[in-house]
């Protein structure tokens, strides 16, 4: 199973970007990257995923190493809703067995 | 709407008796799973299932079972084997393409007294 690591806390001003890092050395050649978040006792919710390629959507981008190890999740302007704990998981392939490691839990500070 | 539901929100139970938390989705998903969450942790995998009539332990499946009769259907059972069994259950469901998300349900939380 890919495993990951995330840093367990950020800090952001609100108005600025978030960029919060995830480790995944050992994923494989067609492995996903997904990232979610969770609000305090709701179901997580999906941001964005990606192979890759860098992604982007409405709610974020994902930077995604060229070779593959790390990624990174940016929320361009974060703001004081954007406070969550936030997932990188990488699905096993061929299992769809989804993982959640520690998360990292941001912080935006007005 | 398409989406996943658990039921109920809230769910207390004496200690020693088994109880089951109720996880449906009309998405026509293949894969289903259980996840376990205590205070100020993250999500532990119990079980999942990848197609009908077939599942697998998690990393921490002792004291519960899980049942895949039907597609939309993802019961778990919270047996009086499980040692500390308050907690908040999470169920979400994924159609099995790699290139897709995973849908979550909003969770039960369960107290035994």
């Amino acid at each position: 199973d890919a495993k990951t690591t995330q840093p367990p806390s950020m800090d952001c001003a609100e108005g600025r970007a978030a960029n919060l890092p995830c480790n995944h050395s050992t994923i494989s050649g067609n492995e996903y990257v997904y990232w979610y978040r969770q609000i305090h006792s709701q179901g997580p919710q999906y941001i964005i995923h990606g192979l890759k390629n860098n992604e982007t959507n409405e709610m974020a981008s994902l930077i995604i190493t060229e070779d593959r190890k790390s990624s990174t999740l940016i929320l361009p302007h974060a703001t004081l809703r954007d406070t969550a704990v936030y997932y990188c998981i990488v699905p096993t392939s061929g299992t769809y067995k989804y993982i959640f490691g520690t998360g990292t839990r941001l912080k935006v500070l007005a | 709407d398409g989406g996943i539901t658990q039921s109920p929100k809230y769910l207390f139970r004496k200690e020693g008796q088994n109880v089951t938390l109720s996880c449906e989705q009309n998405l026509n998903h293949d894969a289903m799973y259980w996840y376990r969450q205590d205070p100020g942790q993250g999500l532990r995998l119990i079980y999942y299932s990848q197609i009908v009539n077939d599942f697998q332990k998690g990393d921490i499946a002792e004291g519960y079972s899980v049942s895949r009769e039907k597609k939309e259907s993802f019961p778990l059972t919270v047996t009086s084997a499980q040692k500390n069994p308050t907690a908040f259950y999470l169920c979400a469901s994924f159609p099995g393409r790699m290139n897709t998300e995973a849908f979550f349900g909003q969770g039960t939380r369960l107290t035994v007294v």
